[in-house]
């Protein structure tokens, strides 16, 4: 069965700093890897996804993430915060029936 | 609004009450998802549809979880004799599949979930 860890759990961030969230899986075959975001008193949105091709993706809002085979890892980037995006990111691992596995989850919060 | 929708948003209920939650995906989505969400944690998968049919069950789901989606369209959620520990965030999603739309996996849209309190 697959797992997904997220190790960041809470992270605090003043405005225009950079961020990056760790996001590791076990799984033994092909994965298809997703970043989802909750904004406050809103339902989960794709943030961005990798099924194949450039290990590389940029998704919205100025976010990418970075698939790593060999260390099982899909960390998510962002060059600049902004207030806005204070949230809660899920890291979510899916295999041939797309059924997601989720981590526990990353509370960003931004500070002005 | 042309988005999954979830109803009703909250549900208080007393433990051993049977509650029913349903569930309208996107129209064209032939995949339907049922996950719960518990304080802290991420999303945990309970089960899926492929238009009618009801193809895995996590092992989350007991016997009082039953779930149906009788016209491959809406899907309904039923928890029987509920237990303080069945609260939590009970959420729904759909997707396109690989029969309808090619063989890459297909992103899952999320509903806004519905909030189970058991007291």
């Amino acid at each position: 069965a697959q797992s997904v860890s997220q190790h960041n759990h809470h992270v605090i961030l003043s405005e225009a700093a950079s961020l990056e969230l760790g996001c590791n899986y076990s799984y033994g075959g092909t994965v298809n890897l997703f970043w989802y975001v909750q904004y406050p008193g809103q339902h989960l949105q794709l943030l961005l996804k990798y099924f194949s091709g450039d290990p590389l993706v940029k998704g919205i809002k100025g976010f990418e993430a970075e698939f790593i085979k060999s260390k099982f890892s899909f960390n998510l980037r962002k060059p600049s915060v902004q207030w806005s995006d204070t949230a809660e990111y899920f890291c979510a691992v899916g295999t041939n029936t797309d059924k997601l596995t989720f981590g526990t989850g990353t509370r960003l919060q931004v500070f002005p | 609004d042309t988005g999954v929708s979830q109803n009703p948003r909250h549900k208080i209920t007393k433990r051993g009450q049977n509650v029913t939650f349903r569930c309208d995906p996107i129209s064209e989505h032939n995949r339907l998802y049922w996950y719960r969400q518990t304080l802290g944690q991420g999303p945990e998968f309970l089960t899926y549809f492929q238009n009618e049919a009801q193809l895995e069950k996590s092992r989350l789901l007991s016997d009082r979880f039953s779930a149906e989606r009788p016209k491959g369209s809406f899907s309904t959620l039923e928890i029987q004799r509920t237990e303080q520990g069945d609260s939590a965030m009970y959420l729904c999603a759909s997707s396109l599949d690989y029969v309808v739309a090619g063989p890459s996996p297909h992103e899952q849209f999320f509903g806004p979930g519905t909030r189970l309190t058991v007291l």
